[in-house]
């Protein structure tokens, strides 16, 4: 049973522009949320969090948005860089952090 | 400073064998968890392990197991191999677990262990 989901297995955004991936959970116990970036033949690297007790956090050209009504987060990048090119997890935890789910990841292409 | 390390980097083995995948954390990181990824999936937790003793388990058979090391190092074992094991095989480590604050908990992945089952 999949309790974090990325609908949408691939995006294309021209440099410059804003890419926003999106990502929706089920279990309301959840109170930390991550997002990992992550290069073939390289393990995820953190990329920002966010707790439950927060709706947005920002850090640098990245903000993650946090709506725990619709239980949906998302990661917006502006502005895009070819270098953002990467396959883009969400991850969630509740408050023990002793287990971390994933999505399925989401393929960002950065078009220069 | 060096990050998690993983080894071996690729595994090949045949259905019915056991095989050993090593992990060292980042130095000072206690908490030590095992992910399999298949392919076109996001990571599926399996262990954590923090302070030497199993702190989490995900769903996964009696097959997989792991340990803690004094150094804080880690070992996850696979018995009686099957064609579904095949995976990447993430190890990651976290300065705690179920601390107050969330930064503790951030996870550092390795590069992970591919591992083949013909």
């Amino acid at each position: 049973d999949q309790q974090v989901k990325q609908n949408s297995p691939s995006l294309s955004v021209q440099e410059g522009r804003i890419s926003i991936l999106n990502c929706d959970y089920t279990n309301s116990m959840f109170d930390y949320f991550l997002w990992y970036k992550k290069y073939p033949a390289e393990g995820p690297t953190f990329l920002i969090s966010i707790s439950s007790i927060k709706d947005k956090n920002e850090d640098g050209r990245f903000t993650v948005f946090l709506n725990k009504s619709a239980k949906h987060l998302s990661l917006h990048i502006v502005p895009s860089q070819p270098g953002d090119s990467a396959v883009y997890f969400c991850a969630a935890s509740g408050n023990t952090g002793n287990q971390f789910y994933f999505g399925t990841g989401t393929s960002l292409t950065v078009i220069p | 400073d060096a990050g998690v390390t993983q080894s071996p980097t690729h595994l090949i083995k045949t259905r019915g064998q056991h095989v050993t995948l090593r992990c060292s954390p980042i130095s000072g990181h206690k908490s030590v968890s095992w992910y399999q990824q298949v392919l076109g999936q996001g990571p599926q937790f399996i262990f954590q392990y923090y302070e030497k003793e199993e702190r989490g388990r995900g769903n996964f058979p009696d097959r997989f197991s792991a340990r803690q090391f004094p150094n804080y190092s880690s070992e996850l074992n696979v018995n009686a191999l099957l064609l579904g094991d095949s995976a990447l095989y993430l190890c990651a480590s976290s300065l705690a677990q179920g601390a107050y604050s969330f930064s503790y908990n951030e996870q550092f992945f390795g590069p992970g262990t591919r591992l083949t089952v013909l």
